[in-house]
């Protein structure tokens, strides 16, 4: 199936270090979420964006939904040992059902 | 609010035997998506329920793949005659569409293992 293209697929940083992570479609989307998941369990939604040019946080999370409606890109600042993870972008094409990236594996050097 | 909720959490099978799984989704929430998902992979949509009606199955659902969503509350996707290249882990999902704004939440996943 159709999958996003999500850089980079993995990241080692430092502790305290800021993360950025993007996500890219060859389709134009109306909607944007990024999921976090851990081992053996299901994706939490951590930021939805709707809007073109729309800049959301959550916490030390900041993500923004890309201008030409193809991109997005998360941010984590000032990271710490619980952010590590599998990050996933997932789009929207009006009423069609999510499609997912292959991830940007999070691992974080205390 | 007690999020999305699958049964089992884990599964392992022999080839060839049936398995169901159950998804019980937010109360509120009138749409239930079926996701796959292999090791190094994101979710893959398998289908969708708006209230009781399937409004979309993926091709990846193969003739022995069956999702129900009696009454528009609990679902559940039956595998028939399973294969080796079955185990995954499978995710369910809910979402209340208002507003164009259609956050998908997720359940733990059912992890499946054919043997």
């Amino acid at each position: 199936g159709q999958q996003l293209n999500q850089s980079p697929q993995s990241m080692f940083i430092q502790e305290g270090e800021d993360v950025s992570m993007n996500c890219t479609s060859s389709s134009i989307f109306n909607t944007w979420l990024w999921y976090k998941q851990d081992p053996g369990e299901g994706p939490v939604l951590l930021i939805a964006l709707y809007k073109a040019g729309e800049l959301t946080s959550n916490g030390r999370l900041t993500a923004q939904f890309g201008i030409t409606r193809k991109d997005s890109f998360l941010n984590i600042s000032a990271s710490i040992p619980s952010d590590v993870g599998i990050y996933f972008c997932a789009g929207r094409r009006g009423n069609t059902p999510l499609v997912f990236g292959k991830g940007t594996r999070l691992s974080v050097i205390a | 609010d007690t999020g999305v909720s699958q049964n089992p959490r884990h599964k392992i099978t022999k080839r060839g035997q049936n398995v169901t799984f159950r998804c019980d989704p937010i109360s509120e929430h009138n749409r239930l998506y079926w996701y796959r998902q292999t090791l190094g992979q994101g979710p893959e949509f398998l289908t969708y329920f708006q209230n009781e009606a399937q409004l979309e199955k993926s091709r990846l659902l193969s003739d022995r793949f069956s999702a129900e969503r009696p009454k528009g509350s609990f679902s559940t996707l039956e595998i028939q005659r399973t294969e080796q290249g079955d185990s995954a882990m499978y995710l369910c999902a809910s979402s209340r569409a208002w507003a164009g704004r259609t956050e998908a939440f997720f359940g733990q996943g059912t992890r499946l293992t054919v043997v």
